[in-house]
């Protein structure tokens, strides 16, 4: 069981709006930055939002991050069927020692 | 340009040891927080241990007492000694830097790790 809460699948049609959540506690996200990342289907993840809102050189507008409290979403407009991937969620945990935890990810589905 | 590695996996007798080794271009380990995250098969991700620019390290609970992370500097290289592995072990282990906010910027191509008689 992940420490960060995701729902497992999301859908919707191209062109759409989607949007992933992904929910914490006062010792990890309400606490620190999150980041999101993307892995297709037999690949490396690949950091897609970083720092809460922030987006890495090459990352499409389409792709948005937010953060209140202790829970973040990620936000995707203009669906394209190659958006079609593994999302999740991560960021640091101060609870004890530092480590760093993920969602348990959500399956995007471009109908 | 940025580029990890990763060597080392296989497949690996449980209870047997296994090192993987991560070498990095384009930046220098040694400056920076680096991390192993693993993915069981069709599993989500599980992050295994940081090094600090420092040299402190952490551990997940999981791993803890049974794998080290360690680097070379000369070498520009990371590494991840596991030992004492179980079957539960078995994942593609990815080798990654973490940047200053926290997130994983650059990732390996990973390196598949079996546990298995």
């Amino acid at each position: 069981q992940s420490v960060l809460t995701q729902p497992p699948s999301v859908s919707a049609a191209p062109g759409q709006k989607v949007t992933i959540s992904c929910s914490g506690s006062s010792s990890n996200i309400g606490n620190n930055y999150v980041s999101w990342y993307q892995q297709l289907p037999g690949t490396a993840p690949k950091l897609l939002i970083y720092e809460n809102n922030k987006r890495p050189s090459g990352i499409p507008d389409r792709f948005s991050g937010s953060k209140s409290g202790t829970s973040a979403t990620l936000g995707i407009t203009g669906l394209q069927t190659g958006d079609e991937a593994d999302y999740y969620c991560g960021t640091w945990d101060s609870s004890l020692s530092p480590y760093v935890v993920f969602g348990g990810g959500t399956k995007l589905t471009v109908l | 340009e940025v580029q990890l590695v990763e060597t080392g996996g296989g497949l690996i007798q449980p209870g047997g040891s296994l090192r993987l080794s991560c070498a990095a271009s384009g930046f220098t380990v040694s400056s920076n927080y680096m991390s192993w995250v693993r993915q069981a098969p069709g599993k989500g991700l599980e992050w295994v241990s940081v090094i600090y620019s420092g040299g402190s390290t952490y551990y997940a609970d999981s791993v803890k007492g049974r794998f080290t992370i360690s680097r070379d500097n000369s070498k520009n290289t990371l590494y991840l000694q596991m030992n004492s592995l179980r079957a539960e072990d078995t994942a593609v282990y990815y080798c990654a830097r973490v940047a200053g906010g926290g997130d994983i910027d650059y990732w390996g191509q990973g390196t598949l790790v079996t546990v298995s008689s």
